[in-house]
């Protein structure tokens, strides 16, 4: 099946330092990805929309510079956190869906392990 | 806009009881639906699916249907095990994007 790793799997940073996450589609191409954050006993919440390519299509209400995402090549996204501060500390989850496969296949979408970000 | 409404939890129930988590939805064309399961501290894992109406989709004991005039997409499974301990997300997918429900926690006693 797809695999998506996610790196790294847990982060402690300084308050006002910034933190890269990696999210990498091992053995498919991923014109989309996308990046999720979670807030303990939550549902996931959609950050933003990468595209190869392209700029990302954040949601309502996420700071796009607070968050940068760069999605360089067909199998790496990275999303940076800025700055960060206790506030952002959570749990960032990626997925990535394939380029190929016809109609519902386009629509699956395979997750990385999640990143557990503590800022103290 | 496309949405899917969760059964609230937690869930708990006894080793080999039947599990249902019911899952309905709101969507404008043909969406597909699936349900995810994320085990304490991972991500998520694709479950099952289902792409298009009356299909069923089934996985390791658990089953959902895809039932359009009831617009929904329940989550069953006959006997459950200690090891389903987890958060089950349903979700509806389009060319666009994933929208999620809200998560059920499900904790199985021996």
């Amino acid at each position: 099946g797809a695999v998506v790793s996610q790196h790294p799997s847990w982060v402690i940073c300084k308050s006002g330092t910034s933190v890269k996450i990696e999210c990498r589609s091992l053995d498919f191409q991923a014109t989309t990805m996308f990046w999720y954050r979670q807030f303990p006993k939550q549902s996931l919440m959609l950050m933003a929309t990468s595209n190869e390519g392209s700029k990302a299509t954040y949601e309502q209400g996420v700071e796009k510079d607070k968050f940068l995402i760069n999605h360089a090549s067909l199998t790496l996204s990275t999303l940076t956190v800025t700055s960060a501060h206790p506030e952002d500390s959570s749990f960032y989850i990626c997925s990535a869906r394939a380029t190929s496969g016809l109609g519902w296949a386009k629509n699956i979408q395979y997750f990385g392990a999640g990143t557990r970000l503590s800022v103290l | 806009g496309n949405s899917v409404t969760q059964m609230e939890g937690p869930v708990t129930l006894s080793e080999e009881a039947f599990l249902t988590i019911n899952c309905t939805y709101t969507a404008t064309g043909y969406p597909s639906l699936f349900w995810y399961v994320q085990y304490p501290g991972e991500g998520l894992q694709l479950l099952l699916k289902a792409t298009k109406a009356d299909d069923k989709g089934s996985n390791k004991g658990f089953e959902a249907t895809y039932r359009k005039e009831t617009t929904s997409f329940h989550l069953e499974k006959g006997s459950v095990q200690v090891s389903d301990s987890a958060v089950y997300f349903c979700a509806l997918g389009t060319n666009n994007d994933m929208r999620f429900g809200a998560g059920t926690r499900l904790t199985v006693k021996p």
